[in-house]
């Protein structure tokens, strides 16, 4: 099964750190880890994805447990902005994407 | 740069009739274009793959007839939902992988379409 499992939903404060655990017990040696995420009326936007090792880019961190079996998304500094579902996606075969349900991230002011 | 547009962001239309919604890479070629279909509060559901000059393959529950897909160069397809009812109301939403992108497959969305039928 090509699908991961995230928590339903989250909250976090406005200006503090998030963490989106994400487990992906079954993938193979060569599956991408991918993180989108998507605002209300609006097509999933690309956050950040990875391999082995733990990434950077300008909107997030993504830290790959070493057994590949789990991930985090962080956000170093959420902001109303931020809020919005998260999904964490394995790439199954030929390159298709299975969404599953996605975090649901809600922000306090 | 890896931007997908789709046309139009919104229809409504009357029952019976057919609409086509277009998507385009706007400044890469995609190997590869997908559409997806949300359902309110719940999560984007793979309609069919689509790739440049060949059939469309469909995932298992879409009708093919109903929901024609061309995809007839590099940077556009289409998705026809054809004799639309009530039932197809939805957020289309289409993706397309970068010819130059070969391991890590990330995939770029469009806004997304919101069809309503009457």
């Amino acid at each position: 099964d090509a699908k991961t499992t995230q928590p339903n939903s989250m909250e976090s404060n406005e200006e503090e750190p998030v963490h989106l655990p994400c487990n992906h017990s079954t993938i193979s040696g060569t599956d991408y880890i991918h993180w989108y995420r998507q605002l209300p009326s609006q097509g999933p936007e690309y956050v950040i994805h990875g391999l082995t090792s733990n990434v950077n880019n300008r909107m997030a961190s993504l830290a790959i447990a070493e057994d590949r079996k789990s991930s985090t998304l962080i956000l170093h500094r959420a902001t109303l902005r931020d809020a919005a579902v998260y999904y964490c996606i394995r790439y199954s075969s030929a390159s298709k994407i299975i969404f599953g349900s996605g975090t649901r991230l809600s922000i306090r002011p | 740069g890896a931007v997908v547009s789709q046309h139009p962001s919104w229809v409504i239309c009357k029952s019976g009739t057919s609409v086509k919604i277009e998507c385009r890479s706007l400044d890469f070629q995609a190997t590869t274009m997908f559409w997806y279909r949300q359902f309110p509060k719940q999560s984007l559901m793979l309609m069919a793959t689509s790739n440049e000059g060949s059939k469309a393959t469909y995932e298992q529950g879409v009708e093919k007839d109903k929901f024609l897909i061309n995809h007839a160069s590099l940077t556009l397809s289409t998705l026809t939902v054809t004799s639309a009812h009530p039932e197809d109301s939805s957020f289309y939403i289409c993706s397309a992988n970068s010819i130059q992108v070969t391991l890590d497959n990330t995939q770029y969305f469009g806004p997304g379409t919101r069809l309503t039928v009457l």
